[in-house]
């Protein structure tokens, strides 16, 4: 089982705003980061670090975290935006990566 | 133009071997982690294995520990996975992915298909 746990469906009204989270004891220390990925693509790094975008990812992207939770929040939800996201960050052990099971965005 | 490209998948038997490459381009690949990412039809992501910049430091999912290998060649500017034993359970899409040491995987390739089936 994974050791980042996400909602696996998360919906959101055109131009509202969402938050998409993430938990894990892991991330009381280590940074999460969120991938967008839609179908037949390859995912996309949309957040990582504390808040940081990629170039060319919009500012109504943007990522929080608290305890053992990361948010992911878009301010704001377009049309584009519907896709799956999944928060990546390291396990218990600080050597291996692990990503959450995924939360499919639906923007209505 | 930073880029990976994934190469090698197909299908296989169950208990066979592929090995899949990934060629990079556009950076200076010898300075990164790398690292190979799979995604079962219909499934989540999950990390398989990441190396570190000479090779020395690898890290294996558990669940193709001792199956699976990952090796690179800076020399040409290239990643590799050896797939052995291959089971079912491994039929996924395979990505390359450049790993920000723990940060975060900043550049994917398109990844490869693998299938094990009879």
């Amino acid at each position: 089982s994974s050791e980042l746990t996400q909602d696996p469906a998360v919906s959101v009204a055109l131009g509202q705003t969402v938050r998409i989270t993430c938990q894990g004891d892991s991330l009381r220390t280590y940074y999460a980061s969120w991938y967008q990925q839609k179908p037949g693509q390859a995912p996309v790094l949309v957040i990582y670090g504390k808040t940081n975008r990629p170039s060319g990812i919009p500012d109504r992207f943007s990522g929080s975290s608290s305890g053992n939770t990361a948010s992911l929040t878009i301010t704001g939800a377009q049309a584009e935006d519907e896709a799956d996201y999944y928060c990546n960050s390291r396990d218990s052990s600080g050597n291996h990566r692990v990503f959450g099971g995924g939360t499919k965005l639906t923007v209505l | 133009e930073v880029q990976l490209v994934e190469s090698g998948g197909g299908l296989v038997q169950p208990g066979g071997s592929l090995r899949l490459s990934c060629a990079a381009s556009g950076f200076t690949f010898s300075v990164y982690w790398m690292s190979w990412v799979r995604q079962a039809p219909g499934k989540g992501l999950e990390w398989v294995a990441n190396i570190n910049q000479d090779g020395s430091e690898k890290y294996y999912v558990d669940s193709v520990k001792g199956r699976f290998i990952i090796s690179r060649d800076n020399a040409k500017n290239s990643l590799y996975l050896q797939m052995n034993s291959l089971r079912a359970e491994d039929t996924a899409v395979y990505y390359c992915a450049r790993d920000l040491t723990g940060i975060a995987f900043d550049i994917w390739g398109q990844g490869t298909m693998v299938t094990v089936s009879s």
